[in-house]
């Protein structure tokens, strides 16, 4: 099963983007990278996910790299209200279910 | 609205005792999953459910059970067996279950076992 690193935390001022760098090196050629946040004792939020081309909507952007084995979320302009825990998460194996592992993410705290 | 609601918010039980936490859906969803989630870590999944009246083991499924009787309910019950139950539980749901599917939480139940 392919996993992901991701930096324990992360400071960005208010305003500023917020880049969240997130390593899948054994990632497989079917397999979605996808980010969700997770805001203090609340459920995870659906952000953003994509293949191999980069997505955007309108919460993120999400750059993936040529060989896949990185990606990047950014926030182009970070507000107090985007402090959260962020997952980068790999879609593991083609059976329903056990498709979402959750490590442990970035803690990313925006500053005044 | 449509969503997912989990209750109560915060439940304290003492030790031994059998829990049930609920979780409700109105998306019409087809499978629903249950999260547990321990301090400073991911979420390890417990339970999920692709349709009504089947389900499957997660990753940490020892000393839980579920039950899926109707399409927009799926109860998790924490049992004496689990070792150490105080933890903060996700219930999600995707439209079919599908690995492309993606997952919307609910706001989770924090189980204080005393």
């Amino acid at each position: 099963d392919a996993k992901t690193t991701q930096p324990t935390s992360m400071d960005c001022a208010e305003g500023r983007a917020a880049n969240l760098p997130c390593n899948h090196s054994t990632i497989s050629g079917n397999e979605y990278v996808y980010w969700y946040r997770q805001i203090h004792s609340q459920g995870p939020q659906y952000i953003i996910h994509g293949l191999k081309n980069n997505e955007t909507n309108e919460m993120a952007s999400l750059i993936i790299t040529e060989d896949r084995k990185s990606s990047t979320l950014i926030l182009p302009h970070a507000t107090l209200r985007d402090t959260a825990v962020y997952y980068c998460i790999v879609r593991v194996g083609d059976n329903y279910g056990q498709n979402f592992v959750f490590g442990p993410g970035t803690r990313l705290s925006v500053l005044p | 609205d449509g969503g997912i609601t989990q209750s109560p918010k915060y439940l304290f039980r003492k030790e031994g005792q059998n829990v049930t936490l609920s979780c409700e859906q109105n998306l019409n969803h087809d499978a629903m999953y249950w999260y547990r989630q321990d301090p400073g870590q991911g979420l390890r999944l417990i339970y999920y459910s692709q349709i009504v009246n089947d389900f499957q083991k997660g990753d940490i499924a020892e000393g839980y059970s579920v039950s899926r009787e109707k399409k927009e309910s799926f109860p998790l019950t924490v049992t004496s067996a689990q070792k150490n139950p105080t933890a903060f539980y996700l219930c999600a749901s995707s439209i079919t279950g599908g690995a492309l599917d993606t997952q919307y939480f609910g706001p989770g139940t924090r189980l204080t076992v005393l």
